[in-house]
């Protein structure tokens, strides 16, 4: 199975800042790379696919990169609405693995 | 509207069983593979099982394969989970998500609002 670990587990931040956040495979999955964002008590939301591919009604702010094996999610000038947790996800082959998630929060 | 709605969770005791449903609107039901996706209480997000558009082709985690059996009526846009011999480890809220692809690039674009199985006695 390929091992999806995502850094860091969890940040803090204020509302305007650059927010990174950074996956990595186990192996090489190409661009077989999603993002979903959550928050406390909903489901996942998708936010980004195939690495760098924007969900339809995402705000642009919300841009991924990568290939191979490593991955990142960034969010420009975050705003409230964006703290969450964000979960990286591989398409590769299966099973299907996902990132243990890295949490947004208030600094 | 696009959506799936889950049912079926509840409390159930080790070794019993539980049968999931997820109803799905908005959208063409049997153009789409389905995955069901859980989450334990406080952890990430685990991939369970997935099923073709047609209903011919199906996978399961290692976790639940041979506990598990994933089916869908195309006819009622639903997606089922029958899930036996369940273990307290089975605890989670379990989320029916829609499989999309472009390019051959799949990703789970619509999930629903999940249901909660507890396992305990």
């Amino acid at each position: 199975d390929i091992q999806m670990t995502q850094s860091p587990s969890s940040l803090s931040a204020s509302v305007g800042d650059r927010v990174t956040i950074s996956c990595r495979a186990s192996q090489n999955i190409g661009s077989y790379l999603n993002w979903y964002q959550q928050k406390p008590g909903k489901a996942p939301n998708l936010v980004i696919y195939a690495t760098s591919s924007l969900e339809s009604g995402v705000p642009s702010r919300f841009s991924g990169d990568g290939s191979g094996t490593d991955f990142t999610l960034t969010i420009t000038s975050l705003q409230p609405e964006d703290f969450a947790t964000y979960s990286c996800q591989q398409s590769y082959s299966a099973p299907l693995t996902f990132g243990q998630g890295t949490k947004v929060e208030v600094k | 509207e696009v959506q799936l709605v889950e049912s079926g969770g509840g409390l159930v005791q080790p070794g019993g069983s539980l049968r999931l449903s997820c109803s799905a609107s908005g959208f063409p039901f049997s153009d789409y593979d389905f995955n069901w996706v859980r989450q334990a209480p406080g952890k990430g997000l685990e991939w369970v099982s997935n099923i073709s558009s047609s209903g011919s082709a199906l996978s399961y985690a290692d976790s639940v394969r041979g506990r598990f059996t994933i089916s869908r009526d195309n006819a009622a846009k639903s997606l089922f989970l029958q899930m036996d011999s369940l273990r307290a480890d089975d605890t989670a809220v379990y989320y029916c998500t829609r499989d999309n692809q472009l390019l051959g690039y799949y990703y789970m674009d619509v999930w629903g609002t999940g249901t909660t199985v507890i396992v305990s006695s």
